[in-house]
């Protein structure tokens, strides 16, 4: 398995604001990506965080709420842009390590926006 | 459209007994099937998974049942442990390698005492 830390592990934020969460592996990986947990919900996709090239968003996300960096190997962020309450969520950060076909999650940053 | 249904919200077993956790999805090219399980404010622990080569996979006390034309899977956990209460996770991929994992809703697990 991998160890992946992610900051903040919480926060509570004021509507209008952004938040930056950082995620970091302890060794080398090949994929990244970022969820979302929504209250009372399943995980849902929201990008994979390409090294070196802009991540790839799926249906119903964007980069403007969303913007995501992965400058190496080990660390990728997501922001969440001009936060509403709707956009209180549990954000995870995964990982797949090369060769391997399990995907690793973080322990998870909780947001709350008011 | 939910691709991947787990239709139990919860499930309440006795320690020592089976648990059977269910999971059903309705897309025909989800090759890749995995298990995890959620304690509160932690993220998702992996457990097992299984390829749709395969019709079962067994890890210890954790076994993963896949049935490709009724597009069904089950976890079993025998026996039960109180440890093992918590919610868990089916988890399906179109791309071997783990990649764009679609969750179901999750399904608590209770192991009573």
């Amino acid at each position: 398995s991998a160890v992946i830390s992610q900051k903040p592990s919480r926060d509570i934020c004021q509507r209008g604001t952004s938040l930056t969460i950082q995620c970091q592996v302890d060794s080398q990986v090949t994929m990244m990506f970022w969820y979302r947990q929504q209250p009372g919900q399943s995980l849902t996709l929201i990008a994979t965080a390409n090294q070196g090239s802009e991540a790839t968003y799926e249906s119903g996300f964007v980069i403007d709420k969303f913007p995501i960096s992965r400058p190496n190997l080990t660390f990728s962020t997501l922001t969440v842009s001009n936060m509403s309450p709707e956009d209180s969520s549990i954000y995870l950060c995964s990982v797949v390590r090369g060769g391997q076909e399990t995907q690793y999650f973080g322990p998870g940053t909780r947001l709350l926006v008011l | 459209d939910q691709q991947v249904k787990q239709n139990s919200p919860s499930l309440s077993v006795q320690e020592g007994r089976i648990s059977i956790l269910n999971c059903d999805y309705t897309n025909s090219m989800f090759d890749y099937f995995l298990w995890y399980k959620k304690y509160p404010a932690e993220g998702p622990t992996f457990l097992i998974s299984i390829s749709s080569i395969k019709d079962k996979n067994e890890d210890g006390r954790f076994t993963v049942f896949l049935n490709k034309s009724a597009k069904h899977l089950s976890l079993h956990i025998v026996p039960s442990q109180p440890g093992d209460s918590a919610v868990y996770f089916c988890a399906a991929s179109q791309i071997q390698g783990a990649q764009k994992l679609v969750f179901g809703q999750g399904t608590r697990l209770t192991i009573n005492p």
